[in-house]
């Protein structure tokens, strides 16, 4: 079954605790991003890969790291999170060529106080 | 750059009624998706559209897009509480990245 996977579903951590996200596919797509979701805010676009070892900043970057050593890998990193961390995580992936749909993970829940 | 406005940013309707959401780009677009996203869930992929004026249908949905590919819409004829969710557009922005909307949550009373 074509899947986009992501873990934790829900997360409590306090300001400055390190974490990670993660985010798996088993489509083979070359291209994966993350977004948050924020009440009347819709979904923002945190960083994008475009293929292994291909990363860029999305709309939001700010306090996010990623990385794509693998291509069914794209972890999300937050090294000091901090309140205004606090929302609804999406990963998604989508097929390279052509104009392809994307896939979301079901989400991860983050409360960081 | 290139931004997707939509509105409205909340429907409420009675089972029955007919819905719709607008949705409008800055720029012209090579093509537009639609997902859905129920509550608690995760945005689902519904349709993609490309040639100017296109209209697609599945069952009681129907999609368009504007003539100048800078506009879309959704309309839901007859609604009933399965459409529940907030449905959202999105448009292709550099590279591969898709921008969407803010999305118009859609609540159906039965």
């Amino acid at each position: 079954e074509a899947q986009v996977t992501q873990n934790p579903r829900y997360l409590i951590t306090v300001t400055g605790k390190k974490l990670t996200v993660t985010c798996s596919q088993n489509m083979n797509h070359e291209y994966m991003s993350w977004y948050r979701q924020d009440p009347g805010l819709g979904l923002r676009q945190i960083y994008y890969s475009m293929n292994v070892e291909v990363t860029d900043k999305g709309d939001v970057p700010e306090g996010y790291k990623v990385s794509r050593k693998e291509k069914r890998n794209f972890p999300l990193i937050l090294e000091s999170p901090s309140p205004n961390q606090t929302s609804l995580y999406f990963c998604a992936s989508r097929r390279q060529q052509g104009n392809t749909e994307a896939f979301f993970g079901q989400g991860t829940r983050l409360t960081v106080v | 750059g290139q931004q997707v406005m939509q509105i409205p940013q909340y429907q409420h309707v009675q089972e029955g009624e007919d819905f719709t959401t607008y949705c409008n780009s800055s720029t012209t677009l090579s093509n537009i998706q639609w997902y859905k996203q129920r509550p608690g869930g995760h945005p689902v992929f519904l349709i993609q559209l490309v040639k100017s004026g296109e209209v697609k249908k599945q069952k009681r949905l129907t999609f368009q897009f504007g003539e100048a590919k800078k506009n879309s819409s959704l309309h839901i004829t007859a609604t009933q509480t399965t459409d529940v969710g907030t449905y959202f557009c999105a448009g292709p922005n550099s590279g591969y990245a898709l921008n969407f909307g803010k999305g118009t949550s859609l609540l159906v009373t039965p």
